[in-house]
């Protein structure tokens, strides 16, 4: 089975900028998330959607991170304006149900803020 | 504190040496996950542990999750250059008999293998 997609795999932008990441996740699994990595650390959940709802997004910074999944199936995680802390991996992970049958991770993608 | 911590954070051996990380939960572990990592990338999946006292093995890495299911060693036999890089464990925490259904990560562990 196809894996997780995310794109792009790298992003190099000027702070104050805004930047969008998109995730396909694994068919059929109704649980999807979006950690962030700052570089040393590990990664801190974002938002989990449930289908096309949102089950989590305690962590998400709502004055400039947003994300969606209307369809329940793709995501966009977007970031506007960017700031310099913003720079780390965005990684996407979808799971069969909330955690049921394994978590699958998807490449990421890396986010240089300057 | 961390809901789950990671040690060592970073760890230098020579190739050939055995070393282990250990990750410990304060609350009840409903599946246990180690990932490898490379600089900048993705998490490439190791092993999965999920009942207390299991132990899985995949080549020279072995991981053991331990009975009360909160603690969790990853043991590497024998190190190559081959196995550096940043090892994670993700764990699925719960409360009340109920898991959250999403992972928390430890710190993770820089592992470099001098040949």
């Amino acid at each position: 089975e196809a894996g997780v997609a995310q794109s792009p795999r790298y992003k190099i932008i000027e702070k104050r900028q805004s930047v969008a990441f998109w995730c396909n996740p694994i068919s059929g699994h109704a649980t999807l998330y979006w950690y962030q990595q700052i570089l040393g650390q590990g990664p801190k959940l974002l938002i989990q959607f449930q289908n096309n709802g949102v089950v989590d997004d305690s962590q998400l910074p709502k004055d400039r991170f947003s994300a969606e999944r209307l369809k329940g199936v793709d995501s966009t995680l977007k970031i506007q304006p960017a700031k310099l802390e913003d720079s780390a991996v965005y990684l996407c992970a979808s799971s069969l149900d909330q955690g049921g049958g394994g978590y699958t991770f998807g490449s990421g993608t890396r986010l240089t803020v300057v | 504190s961390q809901e789950l911590e990671q040690s060592p954070q970073s760890l230098i051996v020579q190739e050939g040496k055995n070393l282990t990380i250990n990750c410990t939960s304060s609350k009840t572990l409903y599946g246990l996950y180690w990932y490898k990592q490379k600089y900048g990338e993705g998490l490439i999946f190791l092993m999965m542990l999920q009942k207390g006292g299991e132990e899985k093995s995949h080549e020279k890495i072995t991981a053991k999750l331990d009975e009360k299911k909160q603690q969790s060693s990853l043991h590497i036999t024998a190190s190559q250059p081959s196995h550096a890089g940043i090892y994670l464990c993700g764990a699925d925490i719960g409360a009340g008999g109920t898991s959250y259904g999403k992972l928390t990560f430890g710190q993770g562990t820089i592992l470099t293998v001098h040949p």
